[in-house]
């Protein structure tokens, strides 16, 4: 069965540290993508990322930062010299290709707080 | 103006009242969701449709029923609310993954959200 998770629940930083955010995902599939959402304190989702199974290669975007390692079964998010304004819950999310639904599974979601 | 609009952005009602929360984009998507957040459960999905005369369920669609009225619009209802029902739901749409893996949708963009208090 397809599952997502993000076994840190809440992660406290202070500003211009790195922090990693984790993200496991289990599936069947050989074919899939992989998701990042970020949702501010204003409660929209904010799509970061997609990346497909074919693809390892890191991805980064300014600041942030993603290492997919299907060895692991990992898609881990990094912030670098995170700022208040990264201050979030971030999901990370699988879709599979098997019935062609387009579903996402998503993880609990992760809080981070970024301190001044 | 935003490509996806959820109304009302906040409601409160009561147990046993019936409730629509709908959804309209503009982004020419034809696959609509419907999700629904709790807290520590993440998102999980109540209802999908892939267009008009295609509507599927999801993991938790007990409770619930929707509506396709036109491409461009999905509506989510509370036959009779209870107050277990009590979340943040959120629409999303996508495309139909032309420009993606065969068999994968794009990627789902969500509306801003529908924060449903039931009492």
């Amino acid at each position: 069965a397809q599952k997502v998770t993000q076994a840190q629940t809440e992660i406290s930083v202070v500003e211009k540290e790195d922090v990693t955010l984790d993200c496991v995902y289990e599936t069947r599939d050989t074919t899939y993508y992989l998701f990042w959402y970020k949702q501010p304190p204003s409660g929209e989702l904010v799509f970061l990322i997609r990346r497909n199974s074919f693809d390892e290669q890191n991805e980064i975007s300014g600041r942030y930062s993603w290492n997919f390692q299907k060895s692991t079964s990992s898609f881990n998010f990094t912030i670098t010299a995170s700022q208040v304004v990264d201050s979030a819950v971030y999901f990370c999310a699988l879709s599979e290709a098997r019935g062609n639904t387009g579903k996402l599974i998503f993880g609990q979601g992760t809080t981070l707080q970024v301190k001044p | 103006d935003a490509d996806v609009t959820q109304t009302p952005r906040n409601r409160i009602t009561k147990t046993g009242k019936r409730i629509m929360l709908e959804c309209s984009q503009t982004k020419g998507h034809d696959r609509m969701y419907w999700y629904r957040q709790d807290p520590g459960l993440g998102l999980r999905l109540i209802y999908y449709s892939f267009d008009v005369k295609d509507i599927n369920k999801g993991e938790i669609s007990d409770g619930y029923s929707v509506s396709r009225q036109a491409q461009a619009k999905f509506s989510l209802s509370l036959e009779s609310a209870i107050p277990n029902q009590t979340a943040l739901y959120f629409c999303a749409t996508s495309d139909s993954g032309t420009g993606g893996l065969a068999g994968i949708t794009d990627t789902q963009y969500f509306g801003p959200g529908t924060r449903l208090t039931v009492l």
